[in-house]
């Protein structure tokens, strides 16, 4: 079972608000992840990091940083939410160097901008 | 461009038939990984199947099986005996040797399984 956890599950928030996603693991996984799904929709990659103090962006531009001070956490930051960034957010994990295992993902946080 | 092609947005199966779920890929990559995943309405991932580009048997895992034809750059999920739970949405995907572990996502298949 996926050790990786997401809180919180559903968020309503005002325009303008900021706001920070949660993402824990206990896996003592090097790289995470965090990608943006709107429904039914295809999951695209808006931040990764390889470890501890590394972060990248992802191959979708997203308004949102991220940091990794420790390696079990991974939050996403929204500085000042807009209806616009109304999606699911997915949080996942993997192994390093490790080809053939899967990403863990969370539960995720499925955001709502009014 | 898009990497990862699933050209069947939906999909309706009887429950106990088998259904078969188109995924195909481009990558230049000698060595890459392709996984499938399933997104029930609660909206986590849950990983079913795994094929590596150098495998040599298809991937199989219970119920789930891959149809992996690497000369077409095609990995087809094949799901046998279809069950009402099996209802969800499902996802291809593929890791890149150089792509620091990074996976890329079709647009998914939504599969509806009728009693």
């Amino acid at each position: 079972e996926a050790d990786i956890y997401q809180t919180p599950r559903y968020l309503v928030i005002g325009t303008g608000k900021k706001i920070t996603l949660e993402c824990s693991q206990t896996m003592g996984h090097d790289k995470m992840y965090w990608y943006q799904q709107d429904p039914g929709m295809e999951l695209h990659l808006i931040h990764y990091s390889y470890g501890v103090n590394s972060t990248e962006k992802g191959d979708l531009s997203s308004e949102s940083t991220v940091s990794r001070i420790r390696t079990e956490h991974f939050p996403l930051t929204l500085e000042s939410a807009r209806p616009s960034h109304t999606s699911q957010y997915l949080c996942a994990s993997s192994e390093s160097n490790s080809m053939n295992t899967e990403a863990f993902f969370g539960q995720g946080t499925r955001l709502t901008v009014v | 461009a898009q990497k990862i092609t699933q050209t069947q947005p939906g999909m309706f199966v009887q429950e106990k038939e088998a259904v078969t779920l188109d995924c195909t890929y481009d990558t230049s990559d000698p060595s890459y990984g392709l996984f499938w995943y399933k997104q029930p309405s609660s909206g986590e991932m849950i990983f079913l199947i795994y094929q590596g580009s150098y495998d040599q048997q298809n991937a199989t895992e219970g119920r789930y099986s891959l149809n992996f034809q690497k000369a077409r750059k095609s990995a087809n999920l094949v799901i046998s005996a279809s069950q009402l739970g099996d209802s969800a949405m499902y996802f291809c995907a593929m890791r890149e040797q150089n792509s620091w572990g990074k996976l890329q996502f079709g647009a998914g298949t939504q599969v509806v399984v009728t009693p």
